[in-house]
């Protein structure tokens, strides 16, 4: 079965720290791997896509990491700002189906404190 | 990039009735999504919303209860048809080029149902 998994569920960090959220997934076929942030209210908005071939890739202060032979991922946060508090999920993208499909984890809820 | 915008941002509704939420992008794209999230939950896919023919849903949606039209590349409604509380959700639209590439979202339709 097809799972996206996330840790730890929520974070708590103090502002200027650095912070590193996981991601684990069973997938297959495997497409590619995105990091999307979700503010309270909003929509989530795409950090990085990764495919299979690319093992690290970042957006400004967020980093992120995909080991396709272990498939794990994970997101860095450098030097974290009261405005990265927010919910990051990871989705992983499978081939299959007439269209294929997106695996969502449940996300981990940030919170950067002052 | 594309920008997705729905109408209404939040509503509250009555048992048995129905609400239409409208997803406009700014640009035209291959594939138009529609989700919804409960509350501290991550995305769950409705169906995708298919140009000028029947949405595909997911399993345990139905078009009588989530009756989707897409007329055009950049316009798609979800109707919430004889609504209970159960359907107090937040109801997310989304847009790409395909479901292996960058899909972007818009802010969401909060809906509570009374």
């Amino acid at each position: 079965k097809n799972q996206v998994e996330q840790s730890p569920q929520s974070l708590i960090i103090l502002e200027g720290k650095n912070c590193t959220l996981q991601c684990n997934y069973t997938v297959s076929p495997f497409s590619n791997l995105r990091w999307y942030k979700q503010d309270t209210g909003r929509g989530p908005v795409s950090l990085t896509i990764m495919t299979f071939s690319e093992n690290t890739k970042s957006n400004g202060r967020y980093t992120a990491t995909l080991d396709a032979d272990t498939k794990q991922s994970s997101l860095h946060i450098t030097a974290s700002q009261l405005s990265d508090s927010a919910s990051y999920i990871c989705v992983v993208s499978a081939y299959g189906g007439s269209q294929g499909n997106l695996i969502f984890g449940k996300g981990t809820k940030l919170s950067v404190k002052p | 990039s594309a920008v997705i915008s729905q109408k209404p941002s939040r509503d509250i509704c009555q048992r048995g009735t129905s609400l239409t939420i409208q997803c406009q992008v700014d640009s035209q794209v291959t594939m138009m999504f529609w989700y919804r999230q409960q509350p501290g939950q991550s995305l769950t896919l409705i169906a995708t919303a298919n140009q000028g023919s029947e949405a595909t849903y997911e399993s345990g949606f139905v078009i009588d209860k989530f009756p989707i039209s897409r007329p055009n590349l950049t316009f798609s409604t979800l109707t919430v048809s004889n609504m209970s509380p159960e359907d107090s959700s937040i109801y997310l639209c989304s847009g790409g080029q395909g479901i292996h590439y960058e899909q972007y979202f818009g802010p969401g339709t909060r809906l509570t149902v009374t």
